[in-house]
């Protein structure tokens, strides 16, 4: 069974600090994705990363793939209270889409 | 733009009692699935469907059953609900098929609760 593990579990932060969530397996994964789901709401893909090494940024979210497509980083810049929500990895292993076991985060102003 | 449609949105049951949550895609995608959610474990996969006609099992597909009706639509049966089986349910669906996985497009989630 292929799991991906997040940490931390929880973070609790200040507006304007940065922060990193990690997202790590054993197994090797094809492409990893990365959803971010608010309260009352189902998660929406902020990014897909398919290459061992790569790194996509989206505003102040930075997001890396491991060189050897086992783990995942996500970095956020100065956060937001809008960056609140519960951040969800996807990685895409054998004829399956496995979910870590997310990141809940909070911003406070 | 609708997307995918769950309802109920919140449900209670007594165990041994029947329920089906039903889910509609409006993207005209091929893959449809469903999903559950429970505290420090992400999401699950119960069961699958790569195109209209086929279903398959996922991670966790024990108490469950699925009918895919058409290319819309995806229910999601408990035919005697069990305690173990209040979580939150969301359906989603994808351009792709499970074997190349694309972005998947989630609804709001059906929240039941097994009494």
């Amino acid at each position: 069974t292929q799991l991906l593990e997040q940490s931390p579990q929880f973070l609790s932060i200040q507006e304007g600090e940065n922060l990193t969530v990690y997202c790590n397996s054993s197994s090797v994964f094809s492409s990893l994705q990365w959803y971010r789901q608010e309260p009352g709401e189902g998660p929406v893909l902020l990014v897909t990363v398919v290459t061992g090494g790569e790194v996509k940024k989206l505003k102040r979210l930075t997001f890396q793939f491991g060189d050897a497509r086992k783990d995942s980083s996500l970095h956020i810049t100065a956060a937001q209270p809008g960056d609140t929500g519960l951040y969800l990895c996807a990685g895409l292993g054998f004829q399956k889409l496995v979910f870590g076991t997310g990141t809940r985060l909070l911003v406070s102003p | 733009n609708a997307g995918v449609t769950q309802t109920p949105k919140f449900q209670v049951l007594k165990t041994g009692q029947s329920m089906t949550l039903q889910c509609a895609q409006d993207m005209n995608h091929n893959s449809m699935y469903w999903y559950r959610q429970d505290p420090g474990m992400g999401l699950r996969l119960i069961y699958y469907s790569a195109s209209e006609g086929t279903t398959d099992k996922g991670e966790v597909p024990n108490g469950y059953n699925v009918s895919r009706l058409n290319k819309r639509e995806f229910s999601l049966r408990l035919e005697s609900a069990a305690p173990s089986q209040t979580s939150v349910y969301f359906c989603a669906s994808s351009e792709h098929t499970r074997y190349n996985t694309g972005e998947l497009f989630f609804g709001e989630g059906s929240r039941l609760t097994v009494l």
